[in-house]
C-alpha cells in the first residue's frame, strides 16, 4: 500500500525554466510534508517542508505548494540550473509520528 | 562527528550469512532512522529508535532483521541468512527529536549491501 505516490519516475527539462516535480498522498492523517534531494551515493538531504496547515512555502528558487482536498502536493524549482539533477523524494508524517514515509523519487535532469 | 557516519560504506556477503551495519547518528539527536532502497524503488521505512522509548519496529521486513541501539547512540542493524533480496542500499538518518520537523532528518551516505 503506498501512502505516498510520485508517478513520474523521470523529468527532463531546459535550464532556465521550471521544474515541477507531483506527489500525492492518500493519508488525511499526515500533518508535514518534505522534499529531499538525492546525488547519487550520498544520502538524501532535506530541502523544504511545509505544514498541512498551509498552502504554501518558499525558499530562495524552491516553492512547495500543498493542496489537501486533492492530498497533492508539488516543488516548483525555479530558474532550474544543471546542479539541481538529482533523484527528488516527497516525504510525509504521520500526525506528530516522528517516522516519514516516503515517495519512490523523481529523478530530475536539467540540460544546459 | 559533523554527520551521519555509516559502516561499512559497501558489502559484499555470501547468501546464508549474517552481516551487521552500524550508524554513528549526529551527536545530541534523540532520534534515529533506518530505511532501505532496493533498485528502482523508493526508500522503504525500516525501524526507528526515539530517546528510551520502544522502537517503532514496523517496518522491518521479516524476523531475519533487528536492530539495537546502544546507549541511546550508536545503533547496529543485523540482517540474519542474508537472501539476495536483502541487497540494497541501507540508509540511517538522524533527527534532534521526532517531533520537530522544520529542518528534517540527516541522513548518512548509506551501506551498499550486495548479496551474492
Amino acid at each position: 500500500d503506498q501512502q505516498v505516490k510520485q508517478n513520474s519516475p523521470s523529468l527532463s527539462v531546459q535550464e532556465g525554466r521550471i521544474s515541477i516535480l507531483n506527489c500525492d498522498y492518500t493519508n488525511s492523517m499526515f500533518d508535514y510534508f518534505l522534499w529531499y534531494k538525492k546525488y547519487p551515493a550520498e544520502g538524501p538531504t532535506f530541502l523544504i517542508s511545509i505544514s498541512s496547515i498551509k498552502d504554501k512555502n518558499e525558499d530562495g528558487r524552491f516553492t512547495v505548494f500543498l493542496n489537501k482536498s486533492a492530498k497533492h502536493l508539488s516543488l516548483h524549482i525555479v530558474p532550474s540550473q544543471p546542479g539541481d539533477s538529482a533523484v527528488y523524494f516527497c516525504a510525509a508524517r504521520y500526525n506528530q509520528g516522528g517516522k516519514l514515509i516516503f515517495g519512490q523519487g523523481t529523478e530530475l535532469s536539467v540540460k544546459p | 562527528g559533523a554527520g551521519v557516519s555509516q559502516s561499512p560504506s559497501n558489502k559484499v556477503t555470501e547468501k546464508g550469512k549474517d552481516v551487521e551495519l552500524r550508524c554513528d547518528p549526529i551527536s545530541g539527536h534523540t532520534a534515529l532512522y533506518w530505511y532501505r532502497q532496493s533498485l528502482g524503488q523508493g526508500l522503504e521505512f525500516l525501524i526507528y529508535f526515539q530517546g528510551n522509548s520502544a522502537p517503532d519496529k514496523s517496518g522491518l521486513p521479516s524476523d531475519r532483521f533487528s536492530a539495537e541501539r546502544t546507549g541511546g547512540s550508536v545503533s547496529t542493524l543485523t540482517i540474519q541468512r542474508t537472501q539476495q533480496e536483502d541487497s540494497a542500499v541501507y540508509l540511517c538518518a538522524s533527527s534532534l527529536m521526532s517531533g520537530v520537523l522544520n529542518y528534517g532528518y540527516t541522513f548518512g551516505s548509506g551501506t551498499r549491501l550486495t548479496v551474492v
